[in-house]
């Protein structure tokens, strides 16, 4: 069964660093997202993404956030200068459509910021 | 906005029993999605049911049913005869049907303990 694969699975950096979170969506899916989860807290909206642009974005997705699709497989997240409060877990998910078809999981990576 | 809650931080059941999870949600739109996702141990987001509100039959997929409630905004799941890997984080979600960005608006969780 096709699934969203997210690498790595553990990130921990050094605040202030730069990093790219990594994702391949399904591969017919043309709807891309990034979710965040703080440790205990409910998993929060970060930004959605099609046609190569970014149709949707929350306030916490503020100018140290980018996404991209640099190629016709990977989807990224790059967090420019991290900070203590980015420690989460990150989730990217896809979707086929903006319709009816609901979204799939990846198995989210743990980025830890020390 | 559209927000959603859920009441319960934690439900315990016994194994083979039938647990009620509640979720109430808020919203000004007519039409939209509604789902609860599963969140065991490994935190994988796992989608378990899903319903569209147009539609007045409420939704089930095996041992999951939900109760769906449009003028109440109630959408609650039921998980009949539990089994130990039942056990895990349960979320309620709202997608807008027409929303640009299709984005999913989250509840804060139910954990559910599944006892032997």
């Amino acid at each position: 069964e096709p699934e969203v694969t997210q690498t790595p699975s553990h990130q921990v950096t050094q605040m202030g660093q730069e990093v790219i979170l990594r994702c391949v969506p399904i591969s017919n899916h043309l709807y891309f997202y990034w979710y965040r989860q703080i440790l205990g807290q409910k998993v929060e909206f970060l930004v959605s993404f099609y046609n190569n642009e970014i149709s949707e974005k929350s306030e916490i997705f503020d100018d140290q956030f980018s996404v991209e699709r640099p190629d016709g497989s990977n989807f990224t997240l790059k967090i420019r200068s991290t900070k203590l409060e980015d420690s989460a877990m990150y989730f990217c998910a896809s979707s086929m459509t903006a319709g009816r078809t609901e979204a799939f999981f990846g198995q989210g990576t743990r980025l830890t910021v020390v | 906005a559209q927000t959603v809650t859920q009441s319960q931080p934690e439900m315990s059941v016994q194994e083979a029993e039938t647990v009620t999870l509640s979720c109430t949600y808020d919203t000004s739109e007519s039409d939209y999605y509604l789902f609860w996702y599963k969140q065991p141990p490994s935190r994988q987001m796992i989608l378990v049911i899903r319903q569209e509100a147009y539609k007045q039959q409420n939704a089930t997929e095996n041992r999951f049913s939900v109760n769906f409630q449009k003028a109440a905004k109630s959408f609650s799941l039921k998980i009949s005869d539990s089994q130990l890997g039942d056990a895990a984080m349960y979320f309620c979600a709202y997608r807008s049907y027409k929303a640009a960005g299709n984005k999913l608006t989250f509840g804060g969780g139910t954990r559910v303990l599944v006892k032997p």
